[in-house]
């Protein structure tokens, strides 16, 4: 089946350090979503690509949907102790029948330098 | 407005014992999905319904999950009988179509002792 490579697993960030993660895929998608979880919480969407080559801001995180259709990267500027959490990205197919079907990676965990 | 509104927020429960999670999704949303999130597997798609009627139920682990939508405001999955593997954070989502942004859930945390 269709999986999602997620790097790095984990981070550690001092604020006001620029972060940067990405995902990768065998399969081509004809969105990518990158989705924030805070604790005990349901993931809420950042950030949407729907565009092969698309590069879509909000505040500050970036994010960029491949060429290949097979990659995107979020990065996240300036760094603030609320950045913090886990970072997914998700993937959803092109293919008919499929499309309700979000393909999650595992996920970055953001956490705070000690 | 409301978002996905799901109950129980926590379920602790034991081995045998029938499980029935709850959700409501988004006033006006036409497709609602049951995901599970774990820390082997991370978030996985269990089923999704479009306009009331399953359409896509393969990542539904095995029978004794079970899910329904009687009408368009809520929705209910089922673990009959439950085990303990089956401990994890069940979440619902809801979209105005099918392809549209998924709007998520607080979830469920359920135990299965």
């Amino acid at each position: 089946g269709q999986q999602l490579n997620q790097s790095p697993q984990s981070m550690f960030i001092q604020e006001g350090e620029d972060v940067s993660m990405n995902c990768t895929s065998s399969s081509i998608f004809n969105t990518w979503l990158w989705y924030k979880q805070d604790p005990g919480e349901g993931p809420v969407l950042l950030i949407a690509l729907y565009k092969a080559g698309e590069l879509t801001s909000n505040g500050r995180l970036t994010a960029q949907f491949g060429i290949t259709r097979k990659d995107s990267f979020l990065n996240i500027s300036a760094s603030i102790p609320s950045d913090v959490g886990i970072y997914f990205c998700a993937g959803q197919s092109e293919i008919r029948g499929s499309q309700g079907n979000l393909i999650f990676g595992k996920g970055t965990k953001l956490s705070v330098k000690p | 407005d409301a978002g996905v509104i799901q109950s129980p927020r926590h379920e602790v429960t034991e081995m045998g014992q029938e499980v029935t999670l709850r959700c409501k999704p988004i006033s006006g949303h036409n497709s609602l999905f049951w995901y599970r999130q774990t820390m082997m597997r991370g978030l996985e798609l269990l089923i999704y319904f479009n306009n009331n009627v399953p359409i896509d139920d393969s990542g539904m682990p095995e029978d004794r999950f079970s899910a329904k939508m009687p009408n368009a405001s809520f929705s209910t999955l089922k673990i009959q009988p439950s085990e303990p593997r089956d401990s994890a954070v069940y979440f619902c989502a809801s979209s105005f179509e099918v392809k549209d942004t998924q709007y998520f859930g607080p979830g469920t945390r359920l135990t299965v002792l």
